[in-house]
């Protein structure tokens, strides 16, 4: 089955620690992103890449760090200095007709 | 001024009703609209997606697209339990240009038995 997968689906962090979201696709697409979601609001972006090797800042990127070393994976870590992690974290892919399509997301609470 | 406005709702409708959903937007150069449904603690699902203007009719949906006014519709025919969700609208500019999505906040749409 194509699609993306993330993980954990829930995932706690303690003060001061570095915390990292799994997303995996099989899809083949090129881009990649990251979206924040907190409660009541869309879907903030914070990184995105649309080739392997490269990544932009979206609109909230401080306090958060990716990589994309493989056409496959996108990793997000929540750094110490992102002072109000607790959300829910949607990966995408995009499609060559700009169509995005999501992971089923991770829920991050802090301890 | 957010540049896609969306009513956040809640919308409570009895079953069989026609629901409604609306966005304004305020960057004429988007030219890619998307509706996405999300249920409660799930990732969004994509449900109608419609280049520039002019509708889109997929089974009991229909999406609307008038770019004079800025403005895009969802309409849900004979709309059922399992309808309820979240429906947040999405749109872009061009391709090329790193493909961003802006997003509204979302309508929460609740269909009564």
């Amino acid at each position: 089955d194509g699609g993306i997968t993330q993980s954990p689906k829930y995932l706690f962090r303690k003060e001061g620690q570095n915390v990292t979201l799994s997303c995996e696709q099989n899809l083949n697409h090129d881009a990649m992103y990251w979206y924040r979601q907190d409660p009541g609001q869309g879907l903030r972006l914070i990184y995105y890449s649309q080739i392997v090797n490269d990544f932009q800042k979206g609109d909230i990127a401080e306090g958060y760090s990716v990589s994309r070393e493989k056409k496959e994976s996108f990793p997000l870590t929540v750094t110490s200095a992102q002072k109000n992690p607790t959300a829910f974290y949607l990966c995408a892919s995009r499609d060559r007709v700009n169509i995005q399509y999501f992971g089923a997301g991770t829920r991050l609470s802090v301890l | 001024q957010k540049e896609v406005e969306q009513d956040p709702g809640p919308l409570s409708v009895p079953e069989g009703a026609i629901v409604s959903l609306n966005c304004t937007y305020s960057n004429s150069a988007f030219q890619y609209f998307m509706w996405y449904r999300q249920y409660s603690r799930k990732g969004p699902e994509l449900l109608m997606y419609t280049y520039s203007s002019g509708n889109k009719e997929d089974g009991r949906f229909t999406a609307q697209v008038d770019k004079s006014s800025k403005y895009i519709s969802l309409f849900i025919r004979d709309s059922q339990p399992s309808d309820s969700a979240t429906y947040l609208c999405a749109m872009s500019t061009n391709y090329n240009q790193g493909g961003k999505l802006i997003f509204g906040q979302g309508t929460e749409l609740s269909v009564k038995p």
